[in-house]
């Protein structure tokens, strides 16, 4: 099974800053199938970035994604209030077709 | 598109925990649209549990040992899930997700609805 490790587990910023999150998978991965997802309390879940580098419709560009391989990773250019939350990579394929890492989350310093 | 989950909220061990997705804007039916099921467990991450396909064809995860059951009803535009023999384990907000044209990754989603299985 693959398996996605995301690090750090929490990532602690301030407004106005700039993060990199990074997702890892325990064997190389086709980034056509990789994603990322921003989960906020009392909120559905929002898919930011599909196929590792695309942004997702209304998503702002201060949201990348990046990567290829077995390493991939998420930057917010400048963090807003809004944007504090938990954020999960996804791959697809394989066996469980979904997998998603444990997730990081933003919180504020 | 919006879904929207209802569910029980509270479900015995050993008993069937059944979760319905309600789905505005798109025809669970219309070619190429994939539909789900995800949950989160409290203090964990985001775990697949099934998904259906426009034509009705169900995957589910292998973790979940045969357990899941997915379903849909065209005529209502909605798709649930069966998931027997709960334990403590599968107390979890259970999101219901899907697209019209995607199946590899998960564009719309509900809000989420929390079934805790005790006695």
């Amino acid at each position: 099974d693959i398996v996605l490790t995301q690090y750090p587990g929490t990532l602690s910023s301030s407004p106005g800053e700039r993060v990199t999150l990074a997702c890892r998978a325990s064997e190389s991965l086709s980034g056509n199938f990789v994603a990322w997802y921003q989960l906020s309390p009392g909120q559905a879940p929002r898919l930011l970035i599909y196929a590792a580098s695309r942004r997702a419709a209304g998503v702002p560009d201060k949201f990348s994604g990046s990567g290829s391989g077995t390493d991939f990773t998420l930057t917010i250019a400048r963090l807003e209030p809004e944007d504090f939350a938990v954020y999960y990579c996804q791959h697809y394929g394989g066996s469980p077709l979904f997998t998603f890492g444990q997730g990081t989350k933003v919180d504020v310093k | 598109l919006q879904m929207q989950e209802s569910g029980p909220g509270l479900v015995k061990p050993s008993e069937t925990l059944s979760v319905t997705c309600s789905v505005a804007g798109a025809s669970i039916g219309s070619i190429s649209s994939y539909w789900g099921w995800i949950r989160q467990s409290p203090g964990k991450g985001l775990e697949w549990v099934g998904s259906v396909f426009y034509n009705g064809s169900t995957y589910s995860n292998p973790s979940l040992k045969r357990r899941v059951t997915i379903s849909r009803d065209l005529s209502k535009n909605h798709f649930s899930l069966n998931l027997h023999s709960v334990t403590v384990a599968d107390t979890a907000v259970y999101f219901c997700a899907g697209d019209q044209y995607s199946s590899s990754w998960w564009v719309s989603w509900g809000q989420g609805t929390l079934v805790t299985v005790s006695s």
